[in-house]
């Protein structure tokens, strides 16, 4: 089965900077890489999500980019804000989605005033 | 804006009573996941159905647990006898298969057995 594997799982980083978090999988059939917040006691909700065929996709401030040959991934957090403090999951899919998620072991990002 | 619906948001019971958590997917999706969060364990898949068929419930312990979908806008999670290493948070998420929609969570019901 599918194996993702997340770093760093913990972050520390002064306001305004950038964080990177970095995830590999192993299912090369994988092909839907979506990224969860999740603040303290509630859901996760997703923030950003990639497909195989995108190398790189961005939001705002928040951008995915994909190595498919590597089997890595990872998000990008520009000038961030005390908002942004929160677990982030990263997780991997076949079918676009449609099928189960395989999720990372989270990083809890701390953003320093 | 749609969501998933979860009840109950908090549940405590004594170790081996019965235990039902209900989830209503987003209208019109037809994909229904149940996860379970731990500290130890993180994120990880129970089951899941589309179309109210199970497709996947590899990760779920069939002397104990057991899922269904009684109709499109309800899904089960059932677990008995429960016993305290279930203490958990248990999300259900809903998707639309064919649409490549990212699922979406609940809220979660956090269950404490003492």
């Amino acid at each position: 089965g599918e194996n993702v594997e997340q770093h760093p799982s913990t972050l520390s980083v002064q306001e305004g900077d950038s964080a990177v978090i970095k995830c590999t999988y192993s299912d090369s059939a994988s092909n839907y890489f979506p990224w969860y917040k999740q603040e303290l006691g509630k859901r996760p909700q997703l923030i950003i999500d990639i497909r195989s065929n995108v190398g790189e996709k961005k939001d705002q401030r928040i951008a995915v980019t994909l190595n498919k040959t590597a089997k890595h991934f990872s998000l990008h957090i520009t000038e961030t804000q005390p908002e942004d403090s929160a677990v982030y999951f990263c997780a991997a899919s076949r079918n676009f989605g449609n099928e189960k998620l395989t999720f990372g072991t989270g990083t809890r990002l701390t953003i320093i005033p | 804006d749609a969501r998933v619906t979860q009840t109950p948001r908090h549940k405590v019971t004594e170790m081996g009573q019965e235990v039902t958590m209900r989830c209503q997917p987003i209208l019109g999706h037809n994909t229904v996941f149940w996860y379970r969060q731990t500290m130890m364990q993180g994120l990880e898949l129970l089951a899941y159905f589309r179309n109210r068929a199970p497709l996947d419930d590899s990760g779920m312990p069939k002397d104990r647990f057991s899922a269904e979908m009684p109709d499109a806008t309800l899904a089960t999670l059932k677990i008995q006898p429960s016993e305290p290493r279930d203490s958990a948070v248990y999300f259900c998420a809903s998707g639309f298969a064919g649409g490549g929609r990212p699922q979406h969570f609940g809220d979660g019901t956090r269950l404490s057995i003492l």
